[in-house]
């Protein structure tokens, strides 16, 4: 089945620096790879998420790219702010009739001011 | 407001007893999910709902039950079988066919 590995588990980067989350997945198969993003105490909320026909999507200050033939995609969020500091968590879905998403075990990210 | 709520946030049980924990959402999906999340892990999945009255195990269905008698109710029953239910409890749902979940505020068990 498939399995998703995320890394890096803590990352700290200074305010207004770039930070860059990665995960690669085992299932070629998979079609759709989005990042999630958990405030203390709170359900993950949706940020941004990327189909395998394209290779980057963008949102302002955040990007996912995604490279297939590696089966790796990654996050980045550029001018990093105090409020982006929180749990994110990468998946990716099985390609059938479940939708499941698996996922990675998340990163925290902490914006040093 | 459309959106999915659980309740209670917070939840203290003895050890032995059941406890149901509610999830209510308002979006007219179709599939609902129930995960559990434990310190530094991703999260796993316990139960999911594509259609009302049907339900499939995920990958860690042992000691909980759940029903799906309604579109926007998919209550979780954690059972004393389970042998360590004190986690973080998110519910989701999505429009059927479709990937992107949308979480609730989570309810955290303690269990004494």
């Amino acid at each position: 089945g498939e399995n998703v590995e995320q890394h890096p588990s803590t990352l700290s980067v200074q305010e207004g620096d770039s930070a860059v989350i990665k995960c690669t997945y085992s299932d070629s198969a998979s079609n759709y790879f989005p990042w999630y993003k958990q405030e203390l105490g709170k359900g993950p909320q949706l940020i941004i998420d990327i189909r395998s026909n394209v290779g980057e999507k963008k949102d302002q200050r955040i990007a996912v790219t995604l490279n297939k033939t590696a089966k790796h995609f990654s996050l980045h969020i550029t001018e990093t702010q105090p409020e982006d500091s929180a749990v994110y968590f990468c998946a990716a879905s099985l390609m059938d009739s479940n939708y499941q998403l698996i996922w990675g075990a998340g990163t925290k990210l902490i914006i040093k001011p | 407001d459309g959106g999915i709520t659980q309740s209670p946030k917070y939840l203290f049980r003895k050890e032995g007893q059941n406890v149901t924990l509610s999830c209510e959402q308002n979006l007219n999906h179709d599939a609902m999910y129930w995960y559990r999340q434990d310190p530094g892990q991703g999260l796993r999945l316990i139960y999911y709902s594509q259609i009302v009255n049907d339900f499939q195990k995920g990958d860690i269905a042992e000691g909980y039950s759940v029903s799906r008698e309604k579109k926007e109710s998919f209550p979780l029953t954690v059972t004393s079988a389970q042998k360590n239910p004190t986690a973080f409890y998110l519910c989701a749902s999505s429009i059927a066919d479709s990937n992107e979940q949308f979480f609730g505020p989570g309810t955290r068990l303690t269990v004494l």
